[in-house]
């Protein structure tokens, strides 16, 4: 079945530090998203890619997806506090609706 | 983008009851989804709400455990049977599809004793 894996599982960095969460799927998919879910909180939504090798920024952070369109990469700069959360990449397939979420990526932040 | 109310949003019950959870979407949306989630995990979908016709459920869920209805395009449940411990969880209903964001609903806490 269709996998989507994350790594780091976990990761604590010091405030300013910069940080990296991978998204690596078992199949081609059709487009990624990425959604951060704050504790105690539901995913929300951060930024779509759609095209083979897309570059996204918001502020601080930088997505990419890769050129086979099976991974993709967040990279937050010089973070703080208000980053903590969980990272999730999800993927669409060309077939079907559906819409599978990675493993997870928990970033802590120490002030 | 559209405001999904989830109800209720925790429970607490008995094993072997039943608990329907409620999604209600503020527009009209053509696919709706259920997720769980269990403790520090990701998400899994349950399956797709299709309205007009039975749902279509992911591998590993079944709908004797997990019926859903979809009676319109702004409505779902998600009932949980026979509830046992391992149904502990957080479930969620989400509006979108593979080409858009997805929104979700602010989950339902359900622990089971």
């Amino acid at each position: 079945g269709q996998q989507v894996m994350q790594i780091p599982q976990y990761q604590h960095v010091q405030e300013g530090e910069d940080f990296t969460t991978y998204c690596n799927s078992s199949t081609t998919l059709s487009n990624i998203q990425w959604y951060k879910q704050r504790p105690g909180g539901h995913p929300v939504f951060l930024i779509q890619l759609v095209k083979s090798g897309e570059v996204k920024k918001q502020k601080r952070l930088t997505f990419q997806f890769g050129e086979a369109k099976k991974n993709s990469s967040l990279h937050i700069t010089a973070t703080q506090t208000t980053d903590v959360g969980t990272y999730f990449c999800a993927g669409g397939l060309d077939t079907g609706n559906q819409f599978y979420f990675g493993t997870g990526t928990s970033l802590t932040v120490i002030p | 983008s559209a405001v999904i109310s989830q109800k209720p949003s925790r429970d607490i019950c008995q094993r072997g009851t039943s608990l329907t959870i409620q999604c209600q979407v503020d527009s009209q949306v053509t696919m709706m989804f259920w997720y769980r989630q269990q403790p520090g995990q990701s998400l899994t979908l349950i399956a797709t709400a299709n309205q007009g016709s039975e749902a279509t459920y992911e591998s590993g869920f079944v709908i004797d455990k997990f019926p859903i209805s979809r009676p319109n395009l702004t409505f779902s449940t998600l009932t949980v049977s026979n509830m046992s411990p391992e149904d502990s969880s957080i479930y969620l209903c989400s509006v979108g599809n593979a080409n858009q964001p997805q929104h979700f609903g602010d989950g339902t806490r359900l622990s089971i004793l």
